[in-house]
């Protein structure tokens, strides 16, 4: 069963538009979320995160939102650029002591200029 | 500079040659992992280790092995490849510090089992 789903496999917007890629999960024992950014050719690399215990986190153009009682979690990016084009994967991480991360399939986007 | 480290980053081989791939990391994490990634699969993690000699299986350990004999290093092991086995692999390790939920991953291994 898919505990971390990001139902778009891809997502296109112009540059200085509202990018928002969405995950949903069915694990309530989930405590901390991530995003991770990925180039081609290149490893994941973390973007920004969120703890259960909070609805919102925000670094510079990126913010996550997290609706705990509808099990889900958004990635806002404002304004979109061209750079941001890549495949984005939502994670997961149950509490207590395992450091497992659940990844979702990745939702690709692409900021057109 | 903090990082990950694998090699190589693309091989071919052929079915049943073993063959390893290194993971090296120089952050002193005490955590590191292996994930492979397939095609509308997302990443999945074969094996992880929360510290030297300390090995653990993931969502899809069959046909790997790893060993933890130094904190830097975290090497998977492919005894005998197979075509299924063809695959976008990632090394990953992580702090018990402050930011101890984040992941690091290494650039990624792309391998070919003919």
């Amino acid at each position: 069963d898919q505990q971390v789903k990001q139902n778009s496999p891809s997502l296109s917007v112009q540059e200085g538009r509202i990018s928002i890629l969405n995950c949903d999960y069915t694990n309530s024992m989930f405590d901390y979320f991530l995003w991770y950014k990925k180039y081609p050719a290149e490893g994941p690399t973390f973007l920004i995160s969120i703890s259960s215990i909070k609805d919102k986190n925000e670094d510079g153009r990126f913010t996550v939102f997290l609706n705990k009682s509808a099990k889900h979690l958004s990635l806002h990016i404002v304004p979109s650029q061209p750079g941001d084009s890549a495949v984005y994967f939502c994670a997961a991480k149950t509490q207590g002591g395992s450091e497992k991360l659940v990844f979702g399939k990745g939702t690709k986007l692409t900021v057109n200029p | 500079e903090a990082q990950v480290t694998q090699n190589p980053r693309y091989l071919i081989t052929v079915t049943g040659k073993k063959l390893t791939v290194t993971c090296s990391q120089n952050m002193n994490h005490e955590y590191m992992s292996w994930y492979r990634q397939d095609p509308g699969l997302g990443l999945r993690q074969i094996y992880y280790s929360m510290n030297v000699e300390v090995t653990d299986k993931g969502d899809v350990p069959e046909g790997y092995k790893v060993s933890r004999k130094e904190k830097r290093n975290f090497p998977l092991i492919l005894e005998s490849p197979s075509p299924n086995q063809t695959s976008l692999y990632f090394c990953a390790s992580k702090n018990t510090g402050l930011a101890k939920n984040i992941q690091y991953f290494g650039a990624g291994t792309r391998l070919s089992v003919l």
